[in-house]
């Protein structure tokens, strides 16, 4: 099994420039969602999906939009880059949250710079 | 909005110490998930604890679920350098499917 795999690793992206951040997992796992990390702030959930074509906000969802048209995929758009994205992104997936001890399991993370 | 406080924000120990990080909620929470991430690396996941007062162990860590299901602790007896990274805690609250992450500890352990 290769976990969660993330594609790009390091991207630079110019000021309005759209793109996409790639997540795939092998694990069938229901759970998929996308966090941002920055100094001193933690991981701040952007969206977040519990199943194929099923998808809901986070804590910080503008300027992002995702999908999930497949279990495995669950890719997060960036739709106008602004350097208030910079940040490192961090795809991660899980079976329910139910009382199993499962936890996420989470990709290596892309590092985006927004000049 | 669910919030997750998690103290202190950094911490420094010499090797041998113990270490103890607090996490809080707001609101009352139908889990808590630990997870360490190492410098430079990814969040991985630690423990979960579903039932109030529940208490767990691994090796040197105990993970403690508070009584009201608001506050958490994981607290490491005789640290080590390979202990050294950022802790997170996370929460989900009850019938949300949104696991919500503290801000982090950040330990760091002179040899």
């Amino acid at each position: 099994n290769a976990g969660v795999t993330q594609t790009p690793k390091f991207q630079v992206l110019k000021t309005g420039q759209s793109m996409t951040l790639q997540c795939a997992q092998d694990m069938n796992h229901e759970y998929m969602s996308w966090y941002r990390q920055d100094p001193g702030m933690g991981l701040r959930l952007i969206h977040y999906s519990v199943g194929a074509g099923i998808t809901d906000q986070g804590e910080v969802p503008n300027g992002y939009n995702v999908s999930r048209s497949t279990t495995e995929d669950f890719p997060l758009r960036l739709l106008s880059a602004a350097p208030s994205q910079t940040s490192v992104y961090f795809c991660a997936s899980s079976y329910r949250l139910t009382e199993r001890n499962y936890g996420y399991t989470f990709g290596s993370g892309t590092r985006l710079t927004v000049v | 909005g669910q919030q997750v406080m998690q103290i202190p924000q950094y911490q420094h120990v010499q090797e041998g110490e113990d270490f103890t990080t607090y996490c809080n909620s707001s609101t009352t929470l139908s889990n808590i998930q630990w997870y360490k991430q190492r410098p430079g690396g990814h969040p991985v996941f630690l423990i979960q604890l579903v039932k109030s007062g529940e208490v767990k162990k691994q090796k040197r860590l105990t993970f403690q679920f508070g009584e009201a299901k608001k506050n958490s602790s994981l607290h490491i007896t005789a640290t080590q350098t390979t202990d050294v990274g950022t802790y997170f805690c996370a929460g989900r609250q009850g019938g949300s499917e949104k696991l919500v992450f503290g801000k982090g500890t950040k330990l760091t352990v002179n040899p």
